[in-house]
């Protein structure tokens, strides 16, 4: 199965709204590292996060490697926002990557 | 800073032609990543290099793919007698140690 679960699949929000995207994670991790994906667009790294909370703008990530959890929340969603995001784990330190799935955010005025 | 650049951004090749995909990682970057991005499969690992050296290939299908980096400034991810099956969005990334910065990716369809 998938090590790297991430849900919602999709998510519908009105500008303004808030959102808290989740990832697990299925094996033991040294770090996670969150992605932004336009359509057919290169990804941007968001955070990497090994632990504990950081925040950028209106985005915050929040990792829990005992738990294999990490969360991503949008505070006061914008048009702009809507794409995929999506999350990463590493193994072992600076080795590749396993993504989950994404999940789709689109935003509507 | 440029950012990691790939080339050709687009490819189409006729099934059993040979495909070749070239990676500029960010200078002063000593890890390479390759990845490949289908709708289905979503993001797959496959190969990656530190210092130029291989290090981890247990993404790459054993036949028919190969990756080198012959120095710090590019590495080539090589498709022999493509198949349909591996039209996707290939994708290189680079890192100092810790986060991986992605290129705009090769887009690859085999027709």
């Amino acid at each position: 199965g998938q090590q790297v679960q991430q849900s919602p699949a999709s998510l519908v929000l009105q500008e303004g709204e808030n959102a808290e995207l989740q990832c697990n994670f299925s094996t033991s991790l040294n770090s996670m590292q969150w992605f932004y994906q336009r359509p057919g667009g290169s990804l941007v790294s968001l955070f990497y996060n090994p632990s504990g909370t950081k925040q950028s703008g209106r985005l915050t990530s929040t990792t829990v490697i005992k738990e294999r959890r990490s969360s991503l929340h949008i505070s006061s969603s914008q048009t702009t926002d809507s794409g995929t995001y999506l999350c990463a784990m590493e193994a072992n330190y600076a080795q590749g990557l396993t993504f989950g799935l994404g999940t789709r955010v689109s935003v509507f005025p | 800073n440029a950012g990691v650049i790939q080339t050709p951004r687009h490819k189409v090749t006729g099934k059993g032609q040979e495909a070749t995909l070239w990676c500029e990682p960010i200078s002063g970057h000593s890890a390479v990543f390759w990845y490949r991005q289908t709708i289905v499969q979503g993001l797959e690992f496959l190969t990656y290099f530190r210092n130029q050296a291989p290090i981890d290939d247990s993404g790459m299908p054993k036949e028919r793919f190969s990756a080198q980096m012959p120095n710090q400034s590019h590495s080539t991810l090589k498709i022999q007698s493509t198949q349909p099956q591996d039209s996707a969005v290939y994708l290189c990334a680079s890192s100092a140690g810790d986060t991986q910065y992605f290129g705009p990716g090769t887009r690859l369809l085999v027709l």
